[in-house]
């Protein structure tokens, strides 16, 4: 099974909301990054949260990790119409090699209705 | 997307042909990925390369291969052997984050 787990798989708000999108994951991790995708292109790196960082903030994103949890979440605060997308947690984990193996969860598919 | 062009944007093959799906950056980055998504689904690691003639096998690398000759360059060939090759594929480097190609969506007919 996957590393991180996205909850919820989608989620349907009108613009100005707030949107939350949870990530769990199984194992200890080095950081945990927040991706998003336009449909049918690549992935846009969000943010990035080691794991001795319990918050992090870019623009009107917010992020916070809670490793005792082996959770995390993504905030998008004021949503628009442009950030219908969908939204993926990755997790980090270094063993011998310097860059480490990233492992996606299954994404949670954000719409903001305008 | 910018740095990292894959070609071509769809393609379509026969069962039983092998495939090169292309992956060329400008990064400068040492570590270069490739990703299998299926629909609705999370990226699963295929394939990467930390450094010029190195690579290790992803959690789905079988029917695949790969080859790191040039810094720049990180081809993946999808062969016969591939059960059920029909996807989105996408490539990425890294130098701690992670950036992706536009991706490649193969079809076998």
């Amino acid at each position: 099974s996957q590393q991180g787990e996205e909850d919820p798989q989608a989620l349907s708000i009108q613009e100005g909301e707030n949107a939350t999108m949870n990530c769990s994951y199984k194992t200890s991790i080095n950081n945990l990054q927040w991706y998003r995708q336009n449909s049918g292109r690549g992935l846009v790196h969000l943010i990035l949260i080691r794991s001795n960082e319990r918050e992090k903030h870019s623009g009107r994103l917010r992020v916070t990790l809670d490793t005792s949890k082996k959770s995390s979440s993504l905030l998008i605060t004021a949503s628009r119409a442009a950030d219908t997308a969908s939204y993926f947690c990755a997790t980090l984990v270094r063993g011998g090699t310097s860059y480490g193996k990233l492992t996606f969860g299954q994404g949670t598919i954000l719409t903001v209705h305008p | 997307d910018g740095g990292i062009t894959q070609s071509p944007k769809y393609l379509f093959r026969k069962e039983g042909q092998n495939v090169t799906l292309s992956c060329e950056q400008n990064l400068n980055h040492d570590a270069m990925y490739w990703y299998r998504q299926d629909p609705g689904q999370g990226l699963r690691l295929i394939y990467y390369s930390q450094i010029v003639n190195d690579f290790q096998k992803g959690d789905i690398a079988e029917g695949y291969s790969v080859s790191r000759e040039k810094k720049e360059s990180f081809p993946l060939t999808v062969t016969s052997a591939q059960k059920n090759p029909t996807a989105f594929y996408l490539c990425a480097t890294s130098a701690g984050e992670q950036f992706f190609g536009p991706g490649t969506r193969l079809t076998v007919l």
